[in-house]
Parts: structure tokens; C-alpha cells; sequence
């Protein structure tokens, strides 16, 4: 009955690869969420998808592509990873009608060598 | 641009010690005010909240926050801590998109 999932939990790549980042809610929610916490703990947007259109695009390199096959998954694809790419990436997910609560899901953290 | 500040980057404080951490934003217009807890190793979890109404809000785990709009302060309170109260802390405002401005954190560790 896990809200907000998101897989892998845990990803070591080398620099140079391609990897991707996948997350589900099952909360019904029609927005959805990508954000990214280095490591001194800050948080900031990455992305935002309302019904799987892109409506929150922050200053990301284009080597992240955010994709949203249906309301419930919000994927993050990353090409040609960076060291600076390692952190923790949480998704989360937010209703139309409560847009003001976010729900995180687990994070996934990903270390890039 | 928006901003949020969480002056207090880590506490250090003994178990039945009162908390109180702070938050400042930059914003004129209408907020929506979170504490968000995230516990070592964890998601991050939602304490409370303030839309509107009462500026005192009482969340979970016997934490409150009292919305000062004068100061564009919203200052997180507990009056005896736990050891469990471990955790790092984010104050976050919510402006007129679905953008959820962050704190920079505050780490608490509670010792017994």
C-alpha cells in the first residue's frame, strides 16, 4: 500500500553512463514531482508534470529528461552522468484538488564514480 | 526571488529540552507554510501545515508552529524533545505555482 514508490533505491553507474529512475504513486494524484537533494542536505525542484504535461522545468541540464507515460509514473532518464549528479532524487506527487501537500516518496540515491 | 532560511543549521540538545527552530521567507503575497521531518535514511514526512486561519498549527509528534506575518516567520516549537526527534528539519513555502521552495535544513540530534 506504498504511496509514492520509486525504483532503485540505491544506483552506482560510472560517469559517462545512461541510467534511469523510475516512480509511482498510487494516491490518484494528477501531479508529480522530481526533486534532487545534494549533499549538504539541500533540496530544490528539478521538475514538475501535471497530467503529463511539463508545467515546472528548472534550470536542469538537458541530459535530464523527465517522462510521464500517465498520470501515476514520472520517470527520470539521465544521459552521459556527471560525478555532480550524485545525490538523492525524491519524486513526489500532489493533488489537483489538495495541491498544497506533497508526498515524497523514499529517494533514490545514486552515486556516480 | 522567493527564498526560505532556516538560520539554525544543527542543534544539539539534550531528551526534555524545549525546541525551537526558525524559519524566515521572502515572499509578499499569499504562502502555504510545511515542516517537513526527514528521519535518517528516510523520505521526507509532512509535520504540519498552515493555509490559513489560526497561525498556530499543531502537527504531529507534539510539534506546532506559529505563523508570524509580520516576520514572515514560521518558527517550529516542541516543548520536550526525544531522542526520536533525531532528524533533519525543513521548513518549505509554497507560492503561486506548485513549486515547493526548500530550507536549507536543520539537523537535530537529541541525546538521551
Amino acid at each position: 500500500d506504498t504511496a509514492v514508490s520509486q525504483t532503485p533505491k540505491y544506483l552506482v553507474t560510472q560517469m559517462g553512463n545512461d541510467k534511469s529512475i523510475k516512480c509511482e504513486q498510487n494516491l490518484g494524484h494528477d501531479t508529480m514531482y522530481w526533486y534532487k537533494q545534494d549533499s549538504k542536505k539541500f533540496l530544490k525542484i528539478m521538475f514538475s508534470y501535471n497530467n503529463k504535461e511539463l508545467i515546472i522545468n528548472e534550470t536542469v541540464p538537458n541530459r535530464f529528461s523527465p517522462k510521464s507515460p500517465d498520470k501515476a509514473h514520472l520517470n527520470l532518464h539521465i544521459n552521459s552522468l556527471e560525478l555532480g549528479d550524485s545525490a538523492v532524487y525524491f519524486c513526489a506527487s500532489s493533488s489537483g484538488q489538495s495541491r498544497y501537500e506533497q508526498y515524497f516518496g523514499p529517494g533514490t540515491r545514486l552515486t556516480v564514480t | 526571488a522567493q527564498s526560505v532560511s532556516q538560520h539554525n543549521h544543527h542543534v544539539i540538545l539534550s531528551e526534555a529540552a524545549s525546541l525551537e527552530l526558525g524559519c524566515n521567507y521572502s515572499y509578499g503575497g499569499t504562502v502555504n507554510l510545511f515542516w517537513y521531518v526527514q528521519y535518517p535514511g528516510q523520505h521526507l514526512q509532512l509535520l504540519l501545515k498552515y493555509f490559513s486561519g489560526d497561525p498556530l498549527v499543531k502537527g504531529i509528534k507534539g510539534f506546532e508552529a506559529e505563523f508570524i506575518k509580520s516576520k514572515f516567520s514560521f518558527n517550529l516549537r516542541k516543548p520536550s524533545v526525544q531522542w526520536s526527534d533525531t532528524a533533519e528539519y525543513f521548513c518549505a513555502v509554497k507560492v503561486s505555482t506548485d513549486k515547493l521552495i526548500f530550507g536549507t535544513g536543520t539537523r537535530l540530534q537529541v541525546f538521551p
